[in-house]
């Protein structure tokens, strides 16, 4: 199957810094890419959809200006989370999906997750 | 109400037994149900996937979906310790809908 890469896999912080999250896809062309965040004992719950060369669409609840996804190729997806507060801290999750002959039309290949911790 | 409630367990059985997990929804628009599994400190990989109502079975794993009971569920048959992992199941109104509704997961272990 398609492998998808996150890095870092865990990250720690202070309050009020700026972090990074890649997410690429190693072996295929991602023409979406997929940030989701995971609270424990809670579902996946999808934070923005990113298409590559255009705007992120956010869903309802998530703030734009927070967590600024950036989709520069077909390989590569970034989030920045802006000003970071313990409140951010999560398991966030990428995935992408573009690869022909998934197992459904528009199958998802999850990346392993970043831990972010804000102290 | 939660769109799609899923117990989050844990599950712990003994090597060889049957896993049962179950998923209900509230959304009568939903017509193709997924099963992912997720090691721990990994991304969730597909398992498999039902259309509409009825059975799927693939080696040991069987899916179920009873779409008048708003209702699925998955079997692990024989199952073994490397099965020990968090089960979501996910579903969607389209096979190109990108929006996946998940459960929140139920972790299993299974006892060797």
């Amino acid at each position: 199957g398609a492998v998808v890469s996150q890095h870092p896999s865990r990250v720690i912080c202070k309050s009020g810094t700026s972090v990074k999250i890649e997410c690429r896809s190693l072996d295929f062309q991602a023409t979406t890419m997929f940030w989701y965040r995971q609270f424990p004992k809670q579902s996946l719950m999808l934070m923005a959809t990113s298409n590559e060369g255009s705007k992120a669409t956010y869903e309802q609840g998530v703030e734009k200006d927070k967590f600024l996804i950036n989709h520069a190729s077909l390989t590569l997806s970034t989030l920045t989370v802006t000003s970071a507060h313990p409140e951010d801290s999560s398991f966030y999750i990428c995935s992408a999906s573009g690869l022909a002959g998934g197992k459904v039309g528009a199958e998802q290949f999850f990346g392993p997750g970043t831990r972010l911790t804000v102290l | 109400q939660k769109e799609v409630e899923q117990d989050p367990g844990p599950l712990s059985v003994p090597e060889g037994a049957i896993v049962s997990l179950n998923c209900t929804y509230s959304n009568s628009a939903f017509q193709y149900f997924m099963w992912y599994r997720q090691y721990s400190r990994k991304g969730p990989e597909l398992l498999m996937y039902t259309y509409s109502s009825g059975n799927k079975e693939d080696g040991r794993f069987t899916a179920q979906v009873d779409k008048s009971s708003k209702y699925i569920s998955l079997f692990i048959r024989d199952s073994q310790p490397s099965d020990s992992a968090t089960y979501l199941c996910a579903m969607s109104e389209n096979p190109n809908d990108y929006k996946l509704s998940f459960g929140a997961g139920t972790t299993v272990t299974v006892r060797a």
